[in-house]
């Protein structure tokens, strides 16, 4: 069974910082991987997606990172905005079923 | 361009009573995903229907069930409600590869349903 771990469960930092999400997963075997973000009691916002063919994405200030063979992707943030405080979840998309890590809740401080 | 939508918002339900939910799809796609996420978890995969068909399912209950009608808007029916299932209740739609444009076979989620069983 797949198995998605986010790494740090909680980060806080100053604004204008440039941070690091972690996520791996357990199987190489995905089609695709999904950043989204989540504000408090709301649904997901795609972020990014990764195709299991490509190495990185980029939108904006959001840079993610995909090496399939060691299980892991990485979401960069440039510059952080108080306005990106909230919870980031990576997902992994194996074509049968898309499994979810529980999040990071990213707190950046004015 | 509507994006995915849920209704209701909010749900409050005692234990033992059945409850449906409801979930209309981005424009243009045909395929429906459930979640569910509890509070300070990720989202954990009900299941997802294709052509009005379950064509998968994750590590849930006959308790929860689903529809899928021709104009691919969906329900999440749940019966004998426990405690345990006071969760947002997440629909994602999407398109399948090989149908359409659904090459990339990206997510899109509503808002979400917040029930709660008292």
């Amino acid at each position: 069974k797949q198995e998605v771990t986010q790494i740090p469960a909680a980060l806080s930092v100053p604004e204008g910082e440039n941070l690091v999400l972690n996520c791996s997963f357990t199987d190489s075997a995905i089609y695709n991987l999904q950043w989204f973000r989540q504000d408090p009691g709301k649904g997901l916002t795609s972020l990014l997606l990764i195709q299991s063919s490509q190495r990185e994405q980029t939108s904006g200030r959001l840079n993610a990172s995909l090496d399939k063979s060691s299980g892991r992707s990485t979401l960069y943030i440039a510059a952080s905005q108080p306005g990106d405080s909230a919870t980031y979840l990576c997902a992994v998309n194996t074509g049968n079923q898309f499994y979810f890590g529980t999040g990071t809740s990213l707190t950046v401080i004015p | 361009d509507a994006g995915v939508t849920q209704s209701p918002t909010h749900l409050i339900k005692t234990r033992g009573q059945q409850v449906t939910l409801r979930c209309s799809p981005k424009s243009g796609h045909d395929t429906v995903s459930w979640y569910q996420q509890a509070l300070g978890q990720g989202p954990q995969f009900i299941f997802q229907y294709y052509e009005e068909e379950e064509r998968q399912r994750g590590n849930f209950p006959d308790r929860f069930s689903g529809h899928q009608f021709p104009n691919y808007s969906s329900e999440l029916n749940v019966n004998a409600l426990l405690l345990g299932d006071s969760a947002l209740y997440l629909c994602a739609s999407s398109l399948l590869p090989g149908t359409g444009t659904g090459l990339i076979y990206e997510q899109y989620f509503g808002p979400g349903t917040r029930l709660t069983v008292t």
